[in-house]
């Protein structure tokens, strides 16, 4: 069985400001990840995932993530965060086999300050 | 990538009635999920549903609660019985998309009073 840790329930950050959203993952065998965001009172879509490969992955948006194995980390990464990227965000995982779905994290809440 | 067109978008209902939730995907997809969104909360995987056979249910869910339809490769439904306000949340549809993606419905909010 797979598992998601999202380290912070919720990041203020100001404008332009760097921002870094944490996501640990255990998991008995090989998956790939994928962060989701979910802006209010709309559905998932998709940032970014990895499947293979560079570890440094470049989603939508200027959003980056790096797939660290030894950590069992995927961190989410932004240089200079904009007032829209105020949202949700959900880092996942499946495992490489089949047509499984994706297990969570709890999200994290991402408001940019102006 | 594929489209889906979740219905109703959002709907409050009374305690003690039910409420039937679509999905149609604009492609035939053998597998379906279902997930719930609690407030402030992850998405659960209630259920996964395959064309011609039963639903799998995950556990904490129950068929008799959460009874699911799939009766073609583009369609289906997801039944809340007996509501209770316990039972407001986002429900999400889900699709595999090609070998590694997932699509999700809009989502639909529900408010039980």
């Amino acid at each position: 069985a797979q598992s998601v840790t999202q380290l912070d329930s919720q990041v203020p950050v100001f404008e332009e400001a760097p921002v870094e959203l944490r996501c640990n993952y255990s998991s008995s065998v090989s998956v790939y990840l994928f962060w989701y965001v979910q802006y209010p009172n709309q559905g998932l879509q998709l940032l970014l995932k990895y499947l293979s490969g560079s570890t440094l992955v470049k989603g939508i948006n200027g959003f980056e993530a790096e797939f660290n194995k030894s950590q069992t980390s995927f961190h989410l990464r932004k240089p200079s965060v904009h007032i829209s990227d105020t949202a949700e965000y959900f880092c996942a995982v499946r495992p490489l086999s089949g047509n499984t779905p994706l297990v969570f994290g709890k999200g994290t809440r991402l408001s940019v300050i102006a | 990538s594929a489209v889906i067109s979740q219905k109703p978008s959002r709907d409050i209902c009374q305690r003690g009635t039910s409420l039937t939730i679509q999905c149609q995907v604009d492609s035939q997809v053998t597998m379906m999920f279902w997930y719930r969104q609690q407030p402030g909360q992850s998405l659960t995987l209630i259920a996964t549903a395959n064309q011609g056979s039963e639903a799998t249910y995950e556990s904490g869910f129950v068929i008799d609660k959460f009874p699911i339809s799939r009766p073609n490769l583009t369609f289906s439904t997801l039944t809340v019985s007996n509501m209770s306000p316990e039972d407001s949340s986002i429900y999400l549809c889900s699709v595999p998309e090609g070998a590694y993606g997932y699509t999700f419905g809009s989502g639909t909010r529900l408010t039980v009073v």
